[in-house]
């Protein structure tokens, strides 16, 4: 696999429904990034794992959100109760290192909260 | 596949012509600059990045050019071809080695 790879695609789910989202990121990579884009807007920052730790989780929007990566490489964005402002296109990032490397994006999941 | 940038602005040139596309930042702090180029049902993709101690950085076609003093930066796509009709974003890292912070998107249309 060359690049970043996230399943499902797509997902629908009805509002209150949990979802997990995945993320498969460039083997060997250190860092991954979660980020939310609405339609017609530009990805907005969720959170970032440094390995296994999450360093920062400043963008989730409320506790329904939750993200884990136990092993450093794989990682579940997680998201409980859903509802209709949850729909958007997902992201998923991974870079190299820590400093300023380029992040490369996966397609991304759309989730739509009927 | 996912649409993006329904209510974008649009930026429409003829293929061959050269394409400029703005971008404000808003962190003054920000040390690092990346152009993305996102497709219909892709992910952003990399074009070329700018450090702040830089004001101009060239790649194959692409020009980023960065004025700290207004804080904006602009992208230069040389002799536009079909292929580069997307969604581009600017991004700005305020926090060096964490999260991005991506600007509204201009789409740009390549007309044969």
């Amino acid at each position: 696999g060359a690049g970043v790879s996230q399943s499902p695609r797509y997902k629908v789910a009805k509002r209150g429904q949990d979802v997990a989202l995945r993320c498969d990121p460039i083997s060997g990579h250190v860092s991954l990034f979660w980020y939310q884009q609405a339609l017609g807007q530009g990805p907005e920052f969720l959170t970032y794992f440094q390995n296994e730790a999450q360093l920062d989780k400043s963008g989730l929007p409320s506790d329904r959100f939750f993200a884990e990566r136990p092993e450093g490489s794989v990682s579940t964005l997680k998201i409980q109760r859903t509802q209709q402002e949850d729909s958007a296109v997902y992201l998923c990032a991974s870079s190299i290192g820590t400093g300023d490397n380029e992040q490369f994006f996966g397609p991304g999941t759309r989730l739509t909260v009927l | 596949g996912e649409s993006v940038g329904l209510h974008l602005p649009t930026l429409s040139v003829q293929e061959g012509d050269n394409s400029i596309i703005n971008c404000a930042y808003s962190n003054s702090a920000s040390d690092y600059f990346i152009w993305y180029k996102q497709e219909s049902g892709k992910g952003p993709q990399f074009i070329i990045d700018i450090r702040s101690n830089m004001d101009k950085r060239q790649g194959q076609r692409v020009t980023v050019l960065l004025n700290k003093t207004v804080k904006h930066l602009s992208l230069q796509i040389a002799a536009t071809q079909p292929g580069d009709s997307a969604v581009y974003f600017c991004a700005e890292n305020p926090n060096a080695g964490n999260m991005l912070t991506f600007g509204g998107g201009t789409r740009l249309m390549v007309k044969p």
